[in-house]
């Protein structure tokens, strides 16, 4: 079993509709981050997580640490929004989860 | 917002050569660094942790006299990849962990580099 396991792995979305990826974990952890990785490859790091949660726009990041979990959101989604989102735990190093490919169509 | 960037953003070479790839932390600095590398349709994998002024602390299987790493300031780490061949081809990703200033404690990625090798 991987110590990072999200889902769904792929996601198909209309534009407008509210979305949510899951993550959870099986070890302690000091921080969570929410990562976004387009096509070409570059990385952008969306959140930091260590407790509660945390908005930036459209997107909502929540984090529990007793269950070892956390969802990502992202209200009124856009094709824009399309791209692998990542969750990465962070103890003495990161350890990724697979990633969930979002798709969303205009 | 920080920023970390990372040169070159794509290379090609010829089997046998070798190929140094930096990653540098423009508005912060950066006592420890993290390579990664990532094949296609695959997640990320920790290489190796760079610590400014002391050796790399390299994760199992990954070979450190191919991948040698050198992170001789607060601001710049290098990965060099030795006598490459094409199962080196891959994409790498660094980060950044940031320490002073108002974003200290944060996690910034490099755009990565993608190696193609002949």
């Amino acid at each position: 079993k991987n110590e990072v396991e999200q889902s769904p792995q792929n996601l198909t979305a209309q534009e407008g509709e509210f979305i949510t990826i899951n993550c959870s974990y099986s070890v302690g952890i000091s921080a969570l981050h929410w990562l976004q990785q387009h096509p070409g490859g570059g990385i952008v790091s969306l959140f930091m997580l260590s407790s509660g949660k945390k908005k930036h726009g459209r997107l909502i990041a929540t984090i529990n640490i007793q269950e070892k979990h956390s969802s990502l959101h992202i209200t009124a989604s856009h094709p824009r929004d399309s791209a692998v989102y990542i969750c990465a735990v962070f103890r003495s190093r990161l350890t990724f989860g697979e990633g969930t490919q979002l798709t969303v169509n205009p | 917002g920080a920023v970390v960037s990372q040169h070159p953003s794509w290379v090609i070479c010829k089997s046998g050569t070798s190929v140094k790839i930096e990653c540098r932390s423009l508005d912060f600095q950066a006592t420890t660094m993290f390579w990664y590398r990532q094949f296609p349709k695959q997640s990320l994998m920790l290489m190796a942790t760079s610590n400014e002024g002391s050796k790399a602390t390299y994760e199992q299987g990954v070979e450190k006299d191919k991948f040698l790493i050198n992170h001789a300031s607060l601001t710049l780490s290098t990965l060099t990849v030795t006598s490459a061949h094409p199962e080196d081809s891959s994409f790498y990703i660094c980060s950044a962990l940031s320490v002073g200033g108002s974003v200290t404690g944060e996690l910034f990625f490099g755009e990565g580099s993608r190696l193609t090798v002949l």
